[in-house]
């Protein structure tokens, strides 16, 4: 089937420290990719896309790039900030029945510490 | 704009009573969604409306009714919840839905419900 595993964290971190949060996934066809962002309290807002293999997403400093060899879609970010402490979800978008959904990982809390 | 609204923010209900959740996007997408997310949990997927009707239900129960009176408007309505529906439930739209589409789902930010 198509699922999306990433590291459940929680994962702290110094201000200015280099992030980097796993997301590998199993999907039949082209999957699309995606990184969300939920701040506490809030709903999700995307933080980056890729819709085919070796496409880079980035956006905030963030990056990820879509690796079709390893199924892998790994969020990095080279010196994190203490506004950047969230959960963020990797989620991967399919095609089934004539139908799209989004299947979503279990999510991974930061928190940067100054 | 990538603008979702969701009212109300928060939401107390009794298990007897009938209450509606709305959610309102003005950015011409045509597919919209409902989703429920337990706390500590990723969002799962309830309900998606494709062109103002019903595409998919993820065997949700009757309990929760979904309404898609126009291509802007989204309402779930409840009725009789059980103190396990307390969530957070996300409103998302996206431009279109179909199979190889891979258009992108924008999120509003949710109402908080919680069924004593």
């Amino acid at each position: 089937g198509n699922s999306v595993t990433q590291m459940e964290g929680p994962v702290t971190l110094s201000e200015e420290a280099f992030l980097t949060i796993n997301c590998t996934y199993t999907a039949t066809g082209y999957p699309s990719l995606f990184w969300y962002v939920q701040y506490p309290g809030e709903g999700l807002q995307l933080l980056l896309k890729a819709t085919k293999a070796d496409d880079k997403g980035s956006n905030k400093g963030f990056e990820a790039t879509y690796r079709k060899e390893t199924t892998s879609f790994h969020l990095e970010k080279g010196s994190v900030q203490v506004s950047d402490s969230a959960v963020y979800f990797c989620a991967l978008r399919f095609s089934q029945g004539g139908s799209e959904k989004l299947v979503f990982g279990k999510g991974t809390k930061l928190t940067v510490n100054p | 704009d990538t603008e979702v609204t969701q009212t109300p923010k928060h939401l107390v209900m009794g298990m007897t009573n009938k209450k509606s959740l709305k959610c309102e996007q003005h950015m011409g997408h045509r597919a919209m969604y409902w989703y429920k997310q337990k706390a500590k949990k990723p969002p799962e997927l309830m309900f998606v409306y494709s062109y103002e009707k019903l595409s998919i239900n993820e065997s949700v129960p009757s309990r929760f009714s979904p309404e898609c009176p126009n291509s802007s408007l989204l309402n779930l309505h409840l009725h009789a919840l059980q103190p396990e529906d307390s969530a957070l439930y996300l409103c998302a739209s996206s431009l279109r839905e179909g199979q190889g589409v891979g258009d992108t789902q924008y999120f509003g930010p949710g109402t908080r419900l919680t069924v004593l």
